[in-house]
């Protein structure tokens, strides 16, 4: 089956700490993968995308198609990355729709 | 100022009956969607349309019903069909990317529907 795994409900580090959010998926295609980030009380924003290999506040991703993983990393945690995670597949349910992990809430404390 | 907007932010259905949440997006996106936002199961798809007077069933469209009749709108009616309405509903767009994909997602505010 074709699907997005985040295999972490819940991340918990010190500011200053490294970060790993994981995300590991199944396709049988050639994947366009995103991190979204949902903050307290906000929406659900696009925070990368591997097609444009970016940095956005401090966070990169590397699509590693032989591990069929896209991990989200960060060097030095801070508290206001305290939100939660959304890794997604883009094409796997039609034309372009995003097929969304479960999520992993990262709560970065002082 | 640009965006989606979804309405109403809270609704309350009783059992048996149908309710409409309204999704308005003034981006000029070709695509738009719906998806359904439980605690633990992430985002599932629920329905999409790529264009004006077209649209799909995602992965969890039993029960619930859409229209697409104008770019600008895609309203989703939670029929009384849908045994477990209770949850986040959020609205999305986006236009297609040169691949046929997506290049990414706007999303509304979500409306929080519970049946009482």
């Amino acid at each position: 089956a074709q699907r997005v795994t985040q295999p972490e409900k819940l991340l918990s580090v010190f500011k200053g700490a490294p970060v790993e959010l994981k995300c590991n998926y199944s396709y049988s295609g050639s994947p366009e993968l995103f991190w979204y980030v949902q903050y307290s009380r906000q929406r659900l924003q696009l925070l990368l995308r591997h097609i444009s290999r970016e940095s956005i506040k401090g966070f990169t991703a590397d699509l590693n198609k032989g591990e069929t993983s896209f991990h989200l990393k960060k060097p030095f945690a801070q508290e206001e990355d305290s939100a939660m995670y959304y890794c997604a597949l883009s094409g796997i349910s039609g034309y372009s729709t995003l097929t969304f992990g479960k999520g992993t809430m990262l709560l970065v404390s002082p | 100022d640009g965006g989606i907007t979804q309405s109403p932010k809270y609704l309350f259905r009783k059992e048996g009956q149908n309710v409409t949440l309204s999704c308005e997006q003034n981006l000029n996106h070709d695509a738009m969607y719906w998806y359904r936002q439980d605690p633990g199961q992430g985002l599932r798809l629920i329905y999409y349309s790529q264009i004006v007077n077209d649209f799909q069933k995602g992965d969890i469209a039993e029960g619930y019903s859409v229209s697409r009749e104008k770019k600008e709108s895609f309203p989703l009616t939670v029929t009384s069909a849908q045994k477990n309405p209770t949850a986040f509903y959020l609205c999305a767009s986006s236009i297609p990317g040169t691949t046929g994909k997506a290049v990414g997602y706007t999303f509304g505010s979500g409306t929080r529907l519970t049946v009482v």
